[in-house]
């Protein structure tokens, strides 16, 4: 089937501070995978996607990398800022797949980020 | 251009009561997905309508139903409220099923 792993939060950084949220995922067909944030009170945002293996997604200081081979997509940003506390989804779409609606979104838990100045 | 909008923001209903949802689409989506997502959990997919009809449902039961109107705004009706309901409701849009989501900023239901 269709999952989504992400590390367990919360997560604490001082801003400025190196950050990784590791993302591993299970799919039946060739799947596409995202991040989204989500403010508190708010919506989902996309905040990056990759559509095939080693695409790399890049957006506002974040990048992630399809790894096929490890089934992952993990969530880096060199120097993290207060503005960037959220709480971060890793996501899959399996794209054509007999097995499920094209379209779907398989969602992780979600990983917490706290920022302190 | 308007994004995806969803009403209302806030609901509490009681323990087998019925509640409906709606959502607007933002302009030349003809896709509307909806999520359910729990405290401290991830969104997990309901159903999604195209084109005025149901494409996919998720692990949920019949009680939880849609529509999508000729504009391709979307309703989400909810009958017999259990308290387990309690949850945000997300609504997302795309200009087809294999093309990007854009999502509301949900309803908070509480079922008391």
């Amino acid at each position: 089937g269709n999952s989504v792993t992400q590390m367990e939060g919360p997560v604490t950084l001082s801003e400025e501070a190196f950050l990784t949220i590791n993302c591993t995922y299970t799919a039946t067909g060739y799947p596409s995978l995202f991040w989204y944030v989500q403010y508190p009170g708010e919506g989902l945002q996309l905040l990056l996607k990759a559509t095939k293996a080693d695409d790399k997604g890049s957006n506002k200081g974040f990048e992630a990398t399809y790894r096929k081979e490890t089934t992952s997509f993990h969530l880096e940003k060199g120097s993290v800022q207060v503005s960037d506390s959220a709480v971060y989804f890793c996501a899959l779409s399996p794209g054509l797949d007999r097995g499920s609606t094209l379209g779907r979104l398989y969602f992780g838990r979600g990983t917490q980020l706290t920022v302190w100045p | 251009e308007t994004g995806v909008t969803q009403s209302p923001t806030h609901l509490i209903k009681t323990r087998g009561q019925q509640v409906t949802l709606r959502c607007s689409s933002q302009s030349g989506h003809n896709t509307v997905s909806w999520y359910q997502q729990a405290l401290g959990q991830g969104p997990q997919f309901i159903f999604q309508y195209y084109r005025e009809e149901e494409n996919g449902r998720g692990n949920f039961p019949p009680r939880f139903s849609g529509l999508q109107f000729p504009n391709y705004s979307s309703e989400l009706n909810v009958n017999a409220l259990e308290l387990d309901d309690s949850a945000l409701y997300l609504c997302a849009s795309s200009p087809g099923r294999l093309f990007e989501q854009y999502f509301g900023p949900g309803t908070r239901l509480t079922v008391t």
